[in-house]
């Protein structure tokens, strides 16, 4: 198994400008998370999908940033404007349902930087 | 709200120590706990992952113990190494999964 995907690993992007970042889930996977992690903040939560619905939004920090599922084996997580402040690491995760019994499998992030 | 509180922040040990590294969380009501490591620039790898009906599992020189009701988890590293180097992170399931800030680990050779 290839584990979770992300792309672009390294993003720089000028602010204003639009950035999206993509996760392929684990095959098989029907929970997806987007994480954001900062020195400051730790790793905080911004959404996650259960089959592909949006279950829990309420870590997305702004109107600027949207996240959708349209199958089961991709995800977007999308920011419009991007601000230097939005510089951070992204992780995607995915697991097997929200059964609580299986673990978490992260990606290796995608690195943000606003300039 | 779930807060997650790992002590201590920082560790620095020689090689070959037992080490414990310790997780603690507010609301008990947890379905279950997971220990992850992260090296520097990298993502979270699973190292250990409790289930609440369970109290302890392991993983070679690694041993995570879970008391849900006093709300505390232990990371027991046996004989540790320099390869051990990383940042320990422990993670709650409640009705999200919830990060603590993690420990960060030095083993010096």
């Amino acid at each position: 198994d290839a584990g979770v995907i992300q792309s672009p690993r390294h993003e720089v992007t000028e602010m204003g400008q639009e950035v999206t970042l993509r996760c392929k889930p684990i095959s098989g996977h029907n929970s997806l998370f987007w994480y954001r992690q900062t020195m400051m903040r730790g790793l905080e939560l911004l959404i996650y999908f259960n089959n592909n619905v949006p279950i829990d939004d309420s870590g997305m920090p702004e109107d600027r940033f949207s996240a959708k599922m349209p199958n089961a084996s991709f995800s977007t997580l999308k920011i419009q404007p991007s601000e230097p402040r939005d510089s951070a690491v992204y992780f995607c995760a995915s697991s097997l349902g929200l059964s609580h019994g299986v673990g978490y499998t992260f990606g290796s992030g995608t690195r943000l930087t606003v300039v | 709200k779930q807060e997650v509180t790992q002590i201590p922040a920082a560790l620095s040990v020689p090689e070959g120590e037992n080490l414990v590294l310790n997780c603690s969380f507010t609301d008990s009501a947890i379905y279950n706990l997971q220990w992850f490591r992260q090296d520097p620039g990298k993502g979270l790898t699973s190292l250990l992952l409790i289930q609440s009906s369970q109290r302890e599992q392991t993983s070679g020189r690694l041993n995570a113990s879970l008391d849900k009701s006093s709300g505390r988890s232990t990371l027991y590293i046996a004989a540790s190494q320099p390869g051990d180097s990383a940042t320990y992170l422990c993670a709650v399931y409640g009705n999200k999964l919830v990060f603590g800030a993690g420990t960060i680990l030095r083993v010096k050779s």
